[in-house]
């Protein structure tokens, strides 16, 4: 089983859907999480820290479950520049440089 | 600020020659890290450093070697390279996560370097 599971798509929805995206993780010692947004062909940015009681950046929630061990991705009133794929990021422990775990990630297409 | 830049951006190389990748950041960023990602996948820790003159392997480190001489500098080899080493590789810095409990540690990327091997 991979450290990190993301459900690869693709998620083909129309403009003004809502989409969610879940990841889960196997390391219940998990400390932080991320999302990272992926363009074709570039390199992946961050798109929002996850935090345990859950945050929001305009159309974009995250949420933790610890419980459960996944974090989720909640994108709302889609826009055609969503289309790209969504990397999900745990990290063990705060301080540890070399041990995030990317997941595979998410492909999310967003037609007219 | 050019943020975090690689050289070259695209490259191939035949069965058994070498290489090095160049990788830097102007952000004085203690940690650097050099990734890997083959289609379709995540990303994939080759080699990483916390500072200076520091280096760790990561999770796919066979074939590789890396040097932090310098702060700003995060270099990788392939001595000979093998078809299995066609990928893109990506370059990250970041900086100590803040002992106070804050876990944020954002990675910046460079652009990435494809590199064929045939």
């Amino acid at each position: 089983r991979k450290e990190v599971e993301q459900d690869p798509g693709p998620f083909n929805v129309p403009e003004g859907a809502t989409v969610a995206f879940n990841c889960t993780y196997s390391n219940s010692a998990s400390q932080s999480f991320f999302w990272y947004r992926q363009d074709c062909r570039k390199e992946p940015k961050l798109l929002m820290s996850v935090y345990s009681s859950g945050n929001e950046d305009g159309r974009f929630t995250a949420q933790l479950n610890r419980a459960s061990q996944y974090i989720s991705l909640l994108i709302r009133d889609s826009k055609l520049s969503d289309s790209a794929t969504y990397l999900c990021v745990v990290n063990p422990f705060s301080t540890n440089a070399g041990k995030s775990t990317f997941g595979d990630g998410t492909t999310l297409t967003v037609k007219p | 600020n050019a943020g975090v830049t690689q050289t070259p951006k695209f490259r191939v190389l035949k069965t058994g020659q070498s290489m090095t990748l160049l990788c830097a950041q102007d952000m004085n960023h203690e940690y650097m890290y050099w990734y890997r990602q083959d289609p379709g996948m995540g990303l994939r820790l080759i080699h990483y450093s916390v500072g200076e003159g520091t280096t760790a392997k990561g999770e796919v480190p066979d074939g590789y070697n890396v040097s932090r001489l310098k702060k700003q500098n995060f270099l990788l080899g392939l001595e000979s390279a093998a078809p299995s080493q066609t990928s893109v590789y990506f370059c990250a810095s970041s900086y100590p996560t803040p002992s106070t409990g804050g876990s944020f540690n954002e990675q910046f990327f460079g652009p990435g370097t494809r590199l064929t091997v045939l």
